[in-house]
């Protein structure tokens, strides 16, 4: 069953400082995977896209990584700020059946002053 | 502004009337989705347009029933609502290569069935 599974559930950091979160999937075929931010009351915003040959992508302070092997991938933050409080959603997407998109629950982090 | 947008986007309503949800994008894109996140935030795909013609319709309800009268119109009309439709629903929007695009959402519409 292709499903995707993110860890941890939630995170609170302090404002500045960096974390990492997890994201691991067993879609089949691959395709692609996607991190996007969801901040509260809102919908969805794309962050990066990375295909299977690539293992790394950056979008400003955000850099998701990718081990296609071991079906992982991650999204690092770096230097937080309050305006990253959101929730990050990891999403993967399979070859065939119109390229659906299996989308994980999200990891909700909160950035504290 | 260019965007994706839906009305209303809080609605109240008793179990067994019928809504409807609209969706407009002016983004120019040729692909619109429906999304349902449920209580556990997980986002599930129900219906999406290509061009005015359906190409996903996943296993929801037939009392669900999605309308494009264009490109940049999908619409989701709602009848005899349950409880268990209360959720927040997304209408999305994307275009080109099927792959690898990039869907942009809307704000989303919060259902409560009372």
């Amino acid at each position: 069953k292709n499903q995707v599974e993110q860890s941890p559930q939630s995170l609170i950091i302090l404002e500045g400082k960096n974390c990492t979160l997890q994201c691991n999937y067993t879609v089949s075929p691959f395709s692609n995977l996607r991190w996007y931010k969801q901040d509260t009351g809102r919908g969805p915003v794309s962050l990066t896209i990375m295909t299977f040959s690539e293992n790394t992508k950056s979008n400003g302070r955000y850099t998701a990584t990718l081990d296609a092997d071991t079906k992982q991938s991650s999204l690092h933050i770096t230097a937080s700020q309050l305006s990253d409080s959101a929730s990050y959603i990891c999403v993967v997407s399979a070859k065939g059946s119109n390229y659906q998109l299996i989308w994980g629950a999200g990891t909700k982090l909160i950035i504290k002053p | 502004d260019t965007a994706v947008s839906q009305t209303p986007k809080y609605l109240v309503t008793q179990m067994g009337n019928d809504k409807s949800i609209k969706c407009e994008q002016n983004l120019g894109h040729d692909t619109m989705y429906w999304y349902k996140q449920d209580s556990k935030k997980f986002l599930k795909i129900m219906f999406s347009y290509n061009n005015k013609e359906l190409i996903i319709n996943e296993t929801v309800p037939n009392r669900f029933s999605p309308k494009s009268p264009d490109k940049a119109h999908l619409n989701l009309h709602i009848n005899s609502l349950e409880l268990g439709d209360s959720a927040v629903y997304f209408c999305a929007s994307s275009y080109g290569d099927r792959e690898k695009n990039i869907q942009y959402f809307g704000a989303g519409t919060r259902l409560s069935v009372l």
